[in-house]
């Protein structure tokens, strides 16, 4: 089973808008971290937040993370038609070795 | 450097058959982490190896089993296939302890007719 849900599902919005997906886990956390998957292909890792971290930028993105309601939130500003993709959240518990995620984000950028 | 490369990247068996994926980490990466994805169970964690040894085990029948070698390399093996088995089995690694972030190869995608 999976660690977490992440909301919304699917995401279709115009070039230039920004997308905001959230996730929320159940089991105490070391790091979350955001993944990006094109077309059924390998993931590529984004960002990751610490659990003592509330908030981080990278680039376009902005990550925040609320360890009292075991929930993040991805913010991709001004997007770009390369940013269609599935996007996952993914927690590291602590010390188990592993990577948890959730369902994923579809964002289709539309032109 | 190289990226994590999987081989095959395509596959197609029948039930009941067996099928062993490989991976080769990134150069100087000692842990590899193997995935299976589906459209209904998503991302599941089958198995994590560091040097040599599994440190944890996802979820799956004992049917999925791993291995890696003294080169970091590390191969799955699935035998006596089912349908169900169909999905895209990505490989990751990262340099070992203390680190987080993985690198994701291709993936084999498998299907199981």
């Amino acid at each position: 089973s999976q660690q977490g849900e992440e909301d919304p599902q699917a995401l279709s919005i115009q070039e230039g808008e920004n997308a905001t997906m959230n996730c929320s886990y159940k089991t105490s956390i070391n790091n979350l971290q955001w993944y990006r998957q094109n077309s059924g292909r390998g993931l590529v890792h984004l960002i990751l937040i610490r659990s003592n971290e509330r908030e981080k930028h990278s680039g376009r993105l902005r990550v925040t993370l609320d360890t009292s309601k075991k929930s993040s939130s991805l913010l991709i500003t001004a997007s770009r038609a390369a940013d269609t993709a599935s996007y996952f959240c993914a927690t590291d518990g602590l010390g188990d070795y592993k990577l948890s995620f959730g369902a994923g984000t579809t964002v289709t950028v539309r032109a | 450097k190289a990226g994590v490369t999987q081989t095959p990247r395509y596959l197609i068996k029948t039930r009941g058959q067996q099928v062993t994926l490989s991976c080769s980490p990134i150069s100087g990466h000692r842990s590899v982490s193997w995935y299976q994805q589906t459209p209904g169970q998503g991302l599941q964690f089958l198995f994590e190896y560091f040097s040599e040894t599994q440190r944890n085990k996802g979820n799956f029948p004992g049917r999925f089993s791993g291995r890696q070698f003294s080169n970091s390399r590390s191969e799955m093996n699935v035998s006596t296939l089912e349908l169900g088995d169909s999905a895209l089995y990505l490989c990751a690694s990262k340099p070992g302890q203390g680190y987080h972030e993985q690198f994701f190869g291709p993936g084999t995608r498998l299907t199981v007719l």
